[in-house]
């Protein structure tokens, strides 16, 4: 059975300290892994991660695949209350039915 | 753009009773997607639509759970009858590319089953 397993579920931080998120996977027939980050509801994309594009970067926020580890990390550095959220890891596990599983999430709470 | 549109926000339900969730993916986005978010949980893939066919359906509890996506655009999904363990939010994406970063997620809809 496919699984994603993410840690820790949840994270308390003060503004301005870094965090690193993980996601370890099993999954038949890997394609890509995938970051959300789930303010209220709505998931909102962040990277995706292939086989061909291990590292990813936008302003406060990285990843990098681990393809010999089967896992992922998320760094935040330089954290805002606006990052309390929950990150969500998912893995593309079947190219062919394009079927997303998901880890239960990581959820941030940064205080100023 | 405009986003991921669903309906209602929240509903609040009896055991035993049904309900319909309505989606309207972004305009012409052929792929449609129903998850199941429970609480403390990631989402969990209950059916796919490609235009009007559906592509996946086996997480689907089919006794109870029944989505349809009429002329490949919106889509409704319903539960009947509903259970404790179907209070979750329900949310809906759309996507128009082969990879995932294309996928899209409505604000989903929150369902409670007392």
């Amino acid at each position: 059975e496919d699984k994603v397993v993410q840690s820790p579920l949840s994270l308390v931080v003060h503004e301005g300290d870094t965090v690193t998120l993980n996601c370890s996977y099993e999954v038949t027939n890997f394609r890509s892994l995938l970051w959300y980050k789930q303010e209220k509801k709505a998931p909102t994309f962040l990277f995706m991660l292939t086989s061909s594009g291990i590292e990813k970067k936008s302003g406060r926020l990285s990843s990098i695949l681990d393809k010999k580890e089967l896992s992922s990390i998320l760094n935040i550095t330089a954290t805002q209350t606006g990052d309390s959220a929950i990150y969500l890891c998912a893995v593309d596990a079947q190219g062919g039915s394009e079927k997303l599983v998901f880890g239960k999430g990581t959820k941030l709470t940064v205080n100023p | 753009e405009a986003g991921v549109a669903q309906s209602p926000r929240y509903k609040i339900i009896e055991k035993r009773q049904s309900v319909a969730f309505w989606c309207n993916p972004i305009s012409g986005h052929a792929t449609l997607y129903w998850y199941q978010q429970i609480l403390g949980q990631g989402p969990k893939l209950l059916i796919q639509f490609q235009n009007n066919g559906v592509v996946d359906d086996s997480q689907l509890p089919k006794d109870r759970f029944s989505a349809e996506r009429l002329k490949g655009v919106d889509s409704t999904l319903k539960i009947q009858p509903a259970k404790l363990e179907d209070s979750a939010v329900y949310l809906c994406a759309s996507s128009s590319g082969v990879w995932y970063e294309k996928l899209f997620f409505g604000s989903g809809t929150q369902l409670s089953v007392l």
